[in-house]
């Protein structure tokens, strides 16, 4: 079946640090592919998104390539703000389904 | 444009009470969700709807009932609350998932604790 895996967190980080959260996923067919934040006390919100091979989706200063050789689809910030202190979702809709499959959650604290 | 509305935002069941959690879309949008969040375990899919008056089970959809009477709305029904369903509930709805390239749009969440 489908699946999303991705890191565990939570991931602490200085302020302009660098971030890659990973992401692979299993799906049949060709899945649209979804970061999401949810930050404290709120619901998701799409932060980017990609619907093919080699597609970059970003948003905010945030980037992730879909990778259908590796299937993955990685977040990446080069230089984080206190401000993008939240949990980060992956997650992929498959063609031919009604769903969205999401990953645990990777808990993102960025420290001044 | 409120989009995804979420009733109540914060919720205490004795067990054994019986609730109900109403979703309100103002997108005209065919698909609708409810997820569970918990500690550790991401979102998981509780039931979903394809469209009017159509329902489905998803991945944990045990304890709970739903309804879409009306396209933008889908209420979650808890018949006899356990601990066991203490977590975060939260509604979804989308356009056309899987077709292409539309998101799932998020309601603010219902925070639910059976004692």
């Amino acid at each position: 079946g489908n699946s999303v895996t991705q890191m565990e967190g939570p991931v602490t980080l200085s302020e302009e640090a660098f971030l890659t959260i990973n992401c692979t996923y299993t799906a049949t067919g060709y899945p649209s592919l979804f970061w999401y934040v949810q930050y404290p006390g709120e619901g998701l919100q799409l932060l980017l998104k990609a619907t093919k091979a080699d597609d970059k989706g970003s948003n905010k200063g945030f980037e992730a390539t879909y990778r259908k050789e590796t299937t993955s689809f990685h977040l990446e910030k080069g230089s984080v703000q206190v401000s993008d202190s939240a949990v980060y979702f992956c997650a992929l809709s498959a063609s031919g389904t009604y769903k969205y499959i999401f990953g645990t959650g990777t808990r993102l604290k960025v420290l001044a | 444009n409120a989009g995804v509305t979420q009733t109540p935002k914060f919720r205490v069941l004795k067990t054994g009470q019986s609730m109900t959690l109403l979703c309100a879309q103002d997108m005209n949008h065919e698909y609708m969700y409810w997820y569970r969040q918990d500690p550790g375990m991401g979102l998981r899919l509780i039931h979903y709807s394809v469209g009017e008056g159509t329902t489905a089970k998803g991945e944990v959809p045990d304890g709970y009932n739903v309804s879409r009477l009306k396209k933008q709305n889908f209420l979650l029904g808890l018949e006899s609350a356990a601990p066991s369903q203490t977590s975060v509930y939260f509604c979804a709805s989308s356009y056309s998932p899987g077709l292409s390239d539309t998101e799932a749009f998020f309601g603010q969440g219902t925070r639910l604790t059976v004692v």
